[in-house]
Order: structure tokens, then C-alpha cells, then sequence
């Protein structure tokens, strides 16, 4: 199956300035690659997502780069503030489930922390 | 609309009992799925339905049933706990795997003893 790799496991930076979180994954065919924010104690929520038809996806202070031949994409947080601080992941689909949306391969998390 | 409900929140169970965790969505989604989060784990597909009456398996499927006999409800069933299998457990749906965005449940925190 889709195996995802997600880099640093946990990310401090100062409010105001940028995170990077990165992910790698195995199957060439994967074409869906979504971005989950985890606040503590609450559910999974979609923060971006992007289609491997374009190389970058862009929604205010949050931005997500596909490299296809690399075989990575990157989330991009600019201007950190306190609300920021949560676990993200990132995601692939499952060629198991059919590749679809419905099964996807997590990564195992980034706990981002903003230090005021 | 409530979104995905799931329940119990919260359950303590015996090695070798079993217990079924519900989970209910009121979008009309033709895809549901059950992950597990383990700590430094991410979330680990168990088992998924891309409709009523389809069911398949996940990345760990072992000791876990399911069924889909309608389009709103996906129970998860522990056949006989083992410890290993405390986690949080989250349900999820999907309008389509094209449009891709996965609804959360709020997650049911489930110890093995």
C-alpha cells in the first residue's frame, strides 16, 4: 500500500514567523493530497487540500507545493499565530481502497507549537 | 444536520469482551470508513464502504467487523478486545472520492483492560 512519510514530528517557531511540514509518499499514481489540522482533543479537520493536476495551492496564510517526480508535497503556514498550534497531518490515497478519498494513508502527525 | 455521530465517547471494556462502536451520518455520503490514532501512530485505516451493502478492508482490519446495511449507519464491531486495541476511534465520511474532503466524527476513546 501507500506509505506516507510526514518530517519534523514536532515543529516550534516563534508567532509570526513561518512553519514547513513535509511529506513524501511511494505510489506515482497517487493524485489527492489533502492536509488535516488536529486540535487537542477534537476530530480531524481539512485545512487544504491539493490535485495533482497543479503544483501549488494557495488559501491565505496557508499553502500546500506538490514535486510529482520528487514524489513530496509541503504544507506552508506564513505569520504563525497561537491558533496555529495543533498536530497536522498529512495524507495520500490508499491504492488499497481503491485510491479514493474515502481510504487514505495518514502520516503520523507534526505536532506544530507557537511560542509567543 | 449533526454531520458524523459516533458513540460511545468513551468505554472501558475487559480482555475478551466484545462491544460495537456506532457511527451515523446525516450528508448523505456513499463512502464511510473507521480509523484508529495511536500516539506517534497518525491514523491507520480499519475497515471502509464505498456504499450500502459494501464493505472492504483497511491497512489493520484484525479483530474488527463491520457492516453497512444502510446508507447512514456504519457500525464498528470488537469481536473479543485485547489491549492492543486501546485507542481513539474515529468514523468518517465522504461525499465522493473526487471532491475528497473526509468528515470526522468526534472520536471514541476506547481502554482495554
Amino acid at each position: 500500500g501507500e506509505n506516507v512519510e510526514q518530517h519534523p514530528s514536532t515543529l516550534s517557531v516563534q508567532e509570526g514567523d513561518s512553519a514547513v511540514i513535509k511529506c513524501t509518499y511511494s505510489d506515482s499514481a497517487s493524485n489527492y493530497f489533502p492536509w488535516y489540522k488536529q486540535e487537542l482533543g477534537k476530530r480531524p479537520q481539512l485545512i487544504i487540500d491539493i490535485r495533482s493536476n497543479v503544483g501549488e495551492k494557495k488559501d491565505q496564510r496557508i499553502a500546500v507545493t506538490l514535486n510529482k517526480t520528487a514524489k513530496h508535497f509541503s504544507l506552508h503556514i506564513t505569520e504563525t499565530q497561537p491558533e496555529d498550534s495543533a498536530v497536522y497531518f498529512c495524507a495520500a490515497p490508499d491504492p488499497i481502497s481503491g485510491g479514493g478519498a474515502d481510504g487514505l494513508t495518514f502520516g503520523k502527525g507534526t505536532h506544530l507549537i507557537i511560542q509567543p | 444536520n449533526a454531520g458524523v455521530t459516533q458513540t460511545p465517547k468513551f468505554q472501558v471494556l475487559k480482555t475478551g469482551q466484545s462491544m460495537t462502536l456506532q457511527c451515523a451520518q446525516d450528508m448523505n455520503h456513499e463512502y464511510m470508513s473507521w480509523y484508529r490514532q495511536d500516539p506517534g501512530m497518525g491514523l491507520r485505516l480499519i475497515h471502509y464502504s464505498v456504499g450500502a451493502g459494501i464493505t472492504d478492508q483497511g491497512e489493520v482490519p484484525n479483530g474488527y467487523n463491520v457492516s453497512r446495511s444502510t446508507t447512514e449507519d456504519f457500525p464498528l464491531r470488537l469481536l473479543s478486545a485485547a489491549p492492543s486495541q486501546t485507542s481513539v476511534y474515529f468514523c468518517a465520511s465522504s461525499y465522493s472520492r473526487a471532491i475528497g474532503e473526509l468528515f470526522f466524527g468526534e472520536g471514541s476513546r476506547l481502554t482495554v483492560l
